[in-house]
This record gives structure tokens, sequence and C-alpha cells, in this order.
């Protein structure tokens, strides 16, 4: 069936440095491609998408890149600040269904 | 505009005892979810409406029901709640066409 791996399962960087979260889907007909911020005890947040019509979005300090060839999309927050640290969900949809990662937790060291 | 509700917060049961969740959107969305998320994990999708009077199975349906009551609203019921279906549920909307997903505060249930 559908699936979605995503790596690493958790990232600890130092405050201002990058991060880099990658995703790989399973179902070439997938076109939409969400990422949620998820702080503790609280809702998936929706940070980012892309669709497939588009190889790379960003918005300030995150950009998500996308390609549709290898099937991966990967997530990248530049400068990172402590309220940065989160779990972060890449998902992928299927029709109107979407299928998620197994997170990665970030944490930003200052 | 309150976006996604959800009630109850919290909620203890006992194995064996029924409930419902209950969820509302006011964004006007088509498409309705509900996923449960268990600790440190992602989540699985219990059941999904992509319109009114309209209703799948996802992932994980068993010991499950869903309604989709009217445009709004999305209910999911337990009807002999288990040790197992402890977990943190979250009822999510989406629009049909954008596909943008926006998550309720979500319902901590323990079934003891």
């Amino acid at each position: 069936g559908e699936n979605v791996e995503q790596h690493p399962s958790t990232l600890s960087v130092q405050e201002g440095d990058s991060a880099v979260i990658k995703c790989t889907y399973s179902d070439s007909a997938s076109n939409y491609f969400p990422w949620y911020k998820q702080e503790l005890g609280k809702r998936p947040q929706l940070i980012i998408d892309i669709r497939s019509n588009v190889g790379e979005k960003k918005d300030q300090r995150i950009a998500v890149t996308l390609n549709k060839t290898a099937k991966h999309f990967s997530l990248h927050i530049t400068e990172t600040q402590p309220e940065d640290s989160a779990v972060y969900f890449c998902a992928a949809n299927y029709g109107q269904n979407f299928v998620f990662g197994p997170g990665t937790r970030l944490s930003v060291l200052p | 505009n309150a976006g996604v509700t959800q009630t109850p917060k919290f909620q203890v049961l006992k194995t064996g005892q029924s409930m419902t969740l209950q969820c509302a959107q006011d964004m006007n969305h088509n498409s309705m979810y509900w996923y449960r998320q268990d600790p440190g994990m992602g989540l699985r999708l219990i059941y999904y409406s992509a319109s009114e009077g309209t209703t799948d199975k996802g992932e994980v349906p068993n010991g499950y029901n869903v309604s989709r009551l009217n445009k709004r609203e999305f209910s999911l019921r337990l009807e002999s709640a288990a040790p197992s279906q402890t977990s943190v549920y979250f009822c999510a909307s989406a629009d049909r066409y954008s596909y943008e997903q926006y998550f309720g505060p979500g319902t901590r249930l323990t079934v003891t």
C-alpha cells in the first residue's frame, strides 16, 4: 500500500545551523506534499506544502524541494532557532487521503 | 472563525464502555478525517469522509464507527473501548481542491 518514509528520526543542530529532513513516498499519483510541525501536547500545524507541478517552494527560513522522478521531498530550515524545536511530519496524498511519515524530532541547541 | 473544534479534550473510559468523540469545522471543507496518534508515532488514519453522506475506512478502522452528520460535523464512536484504543485522537478537515488539511486540538483518551 501507500507508504511514506522519513529520515532522520531525531536531529540535533546548533542554533543558527541548517536542518534538513527527507521523505520518500511510494504512490506515483501523489501530487500534494505538506509538512507539519507539532509541539509537545499540541495539534499538528501546517507549515509549508508543495505540489507536484513545482520543484521548490520557500517561505522565509523554510523551504521544501520535490523530486518527482525519485519520489522524494525534503524540508530545509535555515538559521534555526530554539523555537524550531518540535516534531516534524511529512505527508503525501493519495486521492483525498494522506499518509504521514513517522516524524522527526528536531532539537535546536542554544 | 474557530477552525476545527473537538470535544471532549480528555476522557477516561473503562474497558467495554462506549463513547462518541465530536468534531466540527467552520471552514466549509468537504473532506474530514479522524486520526489516532500513539506516543512517539505518526498519525494513522481511522476513517475519512470525502463529502457529506460518505465515509470510508482508513488504515486502522477496527473498533470504530463514524457518522458524517452534515457538512460541518464528523463524529467517531467507540462501541466497546479497549486498552489498545488509548491514544490521542485528532480530527482534521481539508479543502477538496487545495488539499490543505487543518487539525483540531485533539482528544486524549485513556482506556483502563
